[in-house]
């Protein structure tokens, strides 16, 4: 199994619509979950952390599934200034071991 | 806000050169990585490091080495660039808690590195 794997995608979508995406990691004991965003030929940016309990930033959710070993990021309302790549990244490993991040899953809004 | 700062948005460069990347940040952080981003193969860590003059291989250290003389500077060198070193290169850093590395990420803005 991979550590992280995502759907690469292309995701298009008209504007206004509902896009989730999901995110499935290797180690079951993982503590930490995070989506990145990648703009076209920049740099990633943190977008949101996702914790236990679900989280919410305006029309953005990020949701955990422990038992299923995945976390998920839904859009509302989709905007044409979401597109970009999303990247699903883990702290697969306790201890002193950086992040790992999946290969990511574009998502195109079209008008 | 954190500054991740890279030398180069661009750098052409010989099969053979000794090639250069320099990254720092202004934000006093104890962590600091490289990674390549390819398409289709993601964003893949070759060196990290959590302390000056400390570093530790990532998934893909070969033909890469790092140095951290100072906790503001990593440098990534490639000590005879090959073509399959063309690559966009991506530093980060992080605030250390405790020397977790699962503290939010900064990116430089990427170096886009072509070896001829």
């Amino acid at each position: 199994r991979k550590e992280v794997e995502q759907d690469p995608g292309p995701f298009n979508v008209p504007e206004g619509a509902t896009v989730a995406f999901n995110c499935t990691y290797s180690n079951s004991a993982s503590q930490s979950f995070f989506w990145y965003r990648q703009d076209c030929r920049k740099e990633p940016k943190l977008l949101m952390s996702v914790y236990s309990s679900g989280n919410e930033d305006g029309r953005f959710t990020a949701q955990l599934n422990r038992a299923s070993q995945y976390i998920s990021l839904l859009i509302r309302d989709s905007k044409l200034s979401d597109s970009a790549t999303y990247l699903c990244v883990v702290n697969l490993y306790s201890g002193n071991t950086p992040l790992v991040f999946g290969k990511g899953t574009r998502l195109s809004v079209i008008a | 806000d954190v500054k991740v700062t890279q030398s180069s948005r661009y750098l052409v460069k010989r099969t053979g050169e000794k090639v250069f990347l320099e990254c720092v940040q202004d934000m006093d952080h104890e962590n600091m990585f490289w990674y390549r981003q390819d398409p289709g193969l993601g964003l893949r860590l070759i060196y990290f490091s959590y302390d000056v003059k400390m570093k530790e291989k990532g998934d893909i250290p070969e033909g890469y080495s790092v140095s951290r003389e100072k906790k503001e500077r990593f440098s990534l060198i490639l000590e005879s660039a090959s073509t399959n070193q063309t690559s966009m290169y991506l530093c980060a850093s992080s605030l250390a808690t405790g020397r977790r590395a699962n503290e939010k990420l900064f990116f430089g803005s990427g170096t886009q590195l072509s070896v001829l």
